[in-house]
Formats: C-alpha cells, sequence, structure tokens
C-alpha cells in the first residue's frame, strides 16, 4: 500500500523559509515522478511542483518559480520542498503527490498534507 | 498555461440522484484530463484518468467522457460517501486545476 506522510509545516515570518518533507513508501521510490500541490484557505487545489524522469528533471509552477526547490533523497525515499522567502500568499496546506508514473502529471496517491502559515 | 473552467461551482442533490460536472480546457489537450474527489481534512482521490479510465478501486458508479476541450464527470447514483469537492485537472502541459464543485446534500 502507498503512504505519503508529510512533515515541516508551521507558523513562519513573511521572508523566512521552510523544509517541508514527505516519507514515502510501498513503492520504488525513484522510479516514480513525484509532486507537491497546495489548497490555499477557501481556494482550490494548486499544482506547485514535479521532480520526475530517470535524470530527475524539476518544474515550478510560476508562483513560486526561483523561490522554491524540489528534491529526493532516494536512500530515505524521502521527497522535500525547500520554500525560502515565503509571502503571505504562500499560506496553505501542502500535499505530497505520487505521479501515476515516471512522467506524467497525473497524481495517483497523496499525502493527508501539511500547514503552511506565513504570518508575522 | 492552459486554463481550466468547471461548472457548476456547486451543486445540491440526494441520494440516488444523477450528478454531471463539466470541465472546459482553453485549449486542446486531447484526453490528458483527470478527475479527483477532495473530502475536508483527508487526502485527495483520483478517479478517473485519461478522461474515461476508471482508477483502481473507485466504484463503477463514477465515469468520464470527453476530449479535446470539452469533458465531463458522471456520478451515476449518488451515494453518501460521495459529498465532496471534486476537481478536474489538465495532465497536458505543465499542470493546471479547475476551480472546483462542492456536492453537497440536498
Amino acid at each position: 500500500e502507498v503512504q505519503l506522510l508529510e512533515s515541516g509545516g508551521g507558523l513562519v515570518q513573511p521572508g523566512g523559509s521552510l523544509r517541508l518533507s514527505c516519507a514515502a513508501s510501498g513503492f520504488t521510490f525513484s522510479t516514480y515522478a513525484m509532486n507537491w500541490a497546495r489548497q490555499a484557505p477557501g481556494k482550490g487545489l494548486e499544482w506547485v511542483a514535479t521532480i520526475k524522469g530517470s535524470g530527475r528533471s524539476t518544474h515550478y509552477a510560476d508562483s513560486v518559480k526561483g523561490r522554491v526547490t524540489i528534491s529526493t533523497d532516494n536512500s530515505k525515499n524521502t521527497l522535500y520542498l525547500q520554500m525560502n522567502n515565503l509571502r503571505a500568499e504562500d499560506t496553505a496546506v501542502y500535499y505530497c503527490a505520487k505521479g501515476i508514473d515516471t512522467g506524467t502529471s497525473t497524481f495517483d496517491s497523496w499525502g493527508q498534507g501539511t500547514l503552511v502559515t506565513v504570518s508575522s | 498555461d492552459i486554463q481550466m473552467t468547471q461548472s457548476p461551482s456547486s451543486l445540491s442533490a440526494s441520494v440516488g440522484d444523477r450528478v454531471t460536472i463539466t470541465c472546459r480546457a482553453s485549449q486542446t489537450i486531447t484526453r490528458a484530463l483527470n478527475w479527483y474527489q477532495h473530502k475536508a481534512e483527508k487526502a485527495p482521490k483520483l478517479l478517473i484518468y485519461g478522461a474515461s479510465n476508471l482508477q483502481a478501486g473507485v466504484p463503477s458508479r463514477f465515469s468520464g467522457s470527453g476530449s479535446e476541450t470539452d469533458f465531463t464527470l458522471t456520478i451515476s447514483s449518488l451515494q453518501p460517501e460521495d459529498f465532496a469537492t471534486y476537481y478536474c485537472q489538465q495532465s497536458y502541459t505543465t499542470p493546471t486545476f479547475g476551480g472546483g464543485t462542492k456536492v453537497e446534500i440536498k
């Protein structure tokens, strides 16, 4: 059974940094695309970032490009999202999601999410 | 980016009703369209991928159709556990989601 467990959320001041983690189990982690998505309060789902392919190429939403970095540690089956220069509009529940294969942006398993609040 | 427009944004229905949700893409996405169910405080769940393929474990009362720019999610007989928000998402290019359709109890 696929399991994804996010951690690392919390309260951070504007301009601050946070690193989210997603511990994965139940599948061969290195062979699937992995993703982060988010849901701001009262809003819909928004894709944030993807790491995919054998070369682990990375892709980012324009709203976070230059401020976040997605990465993996295959020895720990863990996905990360390093977020810098955080803004109030980054406040959201952040979800880790597994891709249905190595390359397409179809998310077949999701974690329960971790809340990030950016506020002074 | 490709814009995804869902309608309606919310609907009220009774158990046993047939429910249809539509999703329109701002440009052709062939059949690269997925549907998700999201309940509050829970992980989103993939229902349909590739416009009409039922994800493993999803009840057969859920079905998807469409191609190019216009797509439909149908729940043939609404069950109590189906009250949730539904999102379409295109996987043709940089992924984008529709705004969601909240299905509420009438």
